[in-house]
């Protein structure tokens, strides 16, 4: 089992549509969540982060996390062709050490106009 | 404030050529990461570097890979006798209290 696990995609949502991008984990001692956007041809960009059970927003941001599930999301809302990118999901793992972040292989988003 | 910089940003080389990358971390950050990214994967972890602690080399795919940090300053990955194998993104990241940013990557092919 991959410790990190999200679906590759794409996903495809048209312009001003929510996309709901999901993600989990499989170490129960993780504390800190994170989620990228990597345009292609670019490096990783942080966007979010969350350590407590429940929503944090920010902007057109919303990202969720239930603990209990190992379970963590993020939602776009208004999507744009603009955020059309593979969204990476980071989890800290005890496992591997406090700083260390594992990184999903990421979900292909495309807004269509 | 200047983000993580690194270079060169595109490197050529042939097979066998050893090479040798550079990351210039956010100024204060004491952790380091190295990362590889093949076309079309994932993040690869490599090494971690934090403060003076001996680093986390868990990730070096074999002893052709080494990194080196000075302190909580510029960081080197070198790579002995490239293979094709070896060509890719390396991504480096500093990170201060769990958040880590990236730098723009070199991407490496080797001939």
């Amino acid at each position: 089992q991959k410790e990190v696990e999200q679906n590759s995609g794409p996903l495809s949502v048209p312009e001003g549509a929510i996309a709901s991008l999901n993600c989990t984990y499989s170490d129960r001692g993780s504390q800190s969540f994170f989620w990228y956007r990597q345009y292609s041809g670019k490096s990783p960009e942080l966007i979010m982060s969350i350590y407590s059970n429940g929503d944090k927003e920010d902007g057109r941001f919303t990202a969720q996390l239930n603990k209990a599930s190992q379970y963590v999301s993020l939602l776009i809302r208004d999507s744009q062709p603009s955020d059309s990118a593979t969204y990476l999901c980071a989890v800290n793992s005890l496992n591997t050490g406090f700083q260390k972040l594992v990184f999903g292989t990421g979900t292909r988003l495309l807004v269509s106009p | 404030g200047a983000g993580v910089s690194q270079s060169p940003s595109n490197k050529v080389t042939e097979k066998g050529k050893d090479v040798e990358l550079r990351c210039d971390p956010i100024s204060g950050h004491t952790a380091l990461y190295w990362y590889r990214q093949r076309l079309g994967q994932g993040l690869e972890f490599l090494i971690y570097f934090q403060g003076n602690s001996a680093p986390d080399k868990s990730g070096l795919p074999s002893d052709r890979f080494s990194a080196e940090r000075t302190g909580e300053s510029v960081s080197t990955l070198t790579i002995q006798r490239t293979q094709q194998e070896d060509s890719a993104v390396y991504l480096c990241a500093s990170s201060e209290q769990g958040l880590q940013y990236f730098g723009p990557g070199t991407r490496l092919l080797v001939l």
